[in-house]
């Protein structure tokens, strides 16, 4: 079965530092994998995404993430954080049968809390 | 653009009733997904359309949960005899059918509160 982890359920964050959040996956093909964001009363907004290629992705307002296969890991991560990136971050997977298309399989997300 | 609308953006009904939630996705994405989404939780898989079918009713809870899509456009999620536990945000995403496009675009949701 797919599934994903996101071990943090808040990372707390001061503006200028680096931030990381974390998200393992467990797939039985190759994954696809993708990271949204929520703020507060709005839909979900995408962030990016790796399909295949370089392992290292990036992304909209400055987010990267680097996929790692024998870690099953997809780590998001910014070097620079701003309290404008406060909000709920989701990872999700899903397998690569079906091409362009299927369901995602969403973690729990992970709270940011970015402090000036 | 515009991007994916849901209405309505709020519903709050009687334990036992009938509620239709309706899905507008982006112009010309064929693929259309509904997911629910319960408080402090992602999104659940509820059921996928390409094109006017459902290709995948898999994560529909039960028989009191059905979706459509005639023209292969707007969708409504309808919930038969709804209960308490049917309350969440029912989340509404869509996509392209084409090479190169993965990601799935979701609409504001429809909060649904069962009394």
């Amino acid at each position: 079965a797919q599934s994903v982890a996101q071990p943090e359920d808040q990372v707390n964050v001061a503006e200028g530092n680096p931030l990381t959040v974390k998200c393992t996956y467990s797939v039985s093909g190759n994954p696809y994998l993708f990271w949204y964001v929520q703020y507060p009363n709005r839909g979900l907004q995408f962030l990016l995404k790796y399909i295949t290629g370089d392992n290292l992705v990036k992304g909209s307002y400055g987010f990267e993430a680097e996929f790692n296969k024998s870690q099953t890991s997809f780590h998001l991560k910014k070097p620079s954080a701003l309290v404008s990136d406060s909000a709920l971050y989701f990872c999700a997977v899903r397998d690569g049968k079906g091409g362009s298309q299927g369901n995602l399989i969403f973690g729990k997300g992970t709270k940011l809390s970015v402090k000036p | 653009g515009a991007g994916v609308s849901q209405t309505p953006s709020n519903k709050v009904t009687e334990k036992g009733k009938y509620v239709e939630l309706r899905c507008d996705p982006i112009s010309g994405h064929t693929a259309l997904y509904w997911y629910r989404q319960s408080l402090g939780q992602g999104p659940e898989f509820l059921i996928y359309f390409q094109g006017t079918g459902a290709a995948d009713d898999s994560g529909l809870p039960n028989d009191r949960f059905f979706a459509v899509r005639p023209e292969g456009s707007v969708s409504t999620l309808k919930i038969q005899r709804t209960e308490r536990g049917d309350s969440a945000v029912y989340l509404c995403a869509s996509s392209l059918i084409s090479a190169g496009s993965y990601e799935q675009y979701f609409g504001p949701g429809t909060r649904l509160t069962v009394t």
